[in-house]
């Protein structure tokens, strides 16, 4: 089976931009969570969805959104970019009635 | 609130025993998982406990004590390949499926 899978895997982005990132989750899997690494900060959980809902969400700005498609594949927005939003993106996805999330390989976004 | 303890760093040596420490404060445990993140790679998941006692999986165990709120990671036998970052995660009950993550313990295996 494939793993989680994202796109795209780097983006240099200008402040005040916007980005789009993509995130395919494991054949089966319904449930895609996102979460912000930084050196500072560590993982901080963004948002969860399921079935196209967004079921859970992290103490982030508005500016951080996302949403899901019918066939699970997720994408997240972040509008009107900052330096301090510079980080690795990971999205995660769940099988359902498992408790464990199984990580993509990230986008790194770096706001200049 | 939530809030997560790690040490910061380890060090250890080629076949050795080491032990990860994890502390957390939750209002309402739900699972604590440890996951494995290489230099540039994803984190990838090792563990779960919900309940008291020792889990063991090949080189790698993990233990929890509900009532103490700790957790611990044992790494058996190491190897150079197991030098990586180790994060502790809890999933509390009041905030659904996320993870809320400690900021992970980087080991270091030298020969």
């Amino acid at each position: 089976k494939a793993g989680v899978t994202q796109t795209p895997r780097y983006l240099i982005k200008t402040r005040g931009q916007q980005v789009t990132l993509s995130c395919s989750p494991i054949s089966g899997h319904r449930s895609v969570s996102w979460y912000q690494q930084t050196p500072g900060q560590g993982l901080q959980f963004l948002f969860e969805y399921f079935s196209e809902t967004q079921r859970n969400k992290g103490n982030f700005p508005g500016r951080f959104s996302g949403r899901q498609f019918s066939n699970s594949r997720s994408e997240m927005n972040v509008s009107t970019l900052e330096l301090g939003d510079s980080a690795l993106y990971l999205c995660a996805s769940s099988p359902e009635g498992r408790n464990e999330q199984y990580f993509g390989p990230g986008t790194r976004l770096t706001v200049t | 609130g939530q809030n997560i303890d790690q040490p910061t760093e380890m060090t250890a040596t080629e076949g050795a025993i080491v032990q990860i420490n994890c502390t957390y404060q939750t209002s309402g445990f739900n699972g604590l998982f440890w996951y494995q993140q290489h230099a540039g790679e994803a984190p990838t998941f090792l563990s779960y406990n919900v309940l008291d006692g020792l889990e063991e999986k090949g080189r790698f165990s993990s233990f929890l004590s509900r009532s103490k709120g700790y957790s611990y990671l044992l790494l058996k036998e190491l190897q150079m390949k197991d030098s990586a970052s180790y994060l502790c995660a809890v999933r509390d009950s009041g905030a659904g499926t996320a993870l809320i993550f400690g900021k992970g313990t980087t080991l270091s295996v030298s020969s």
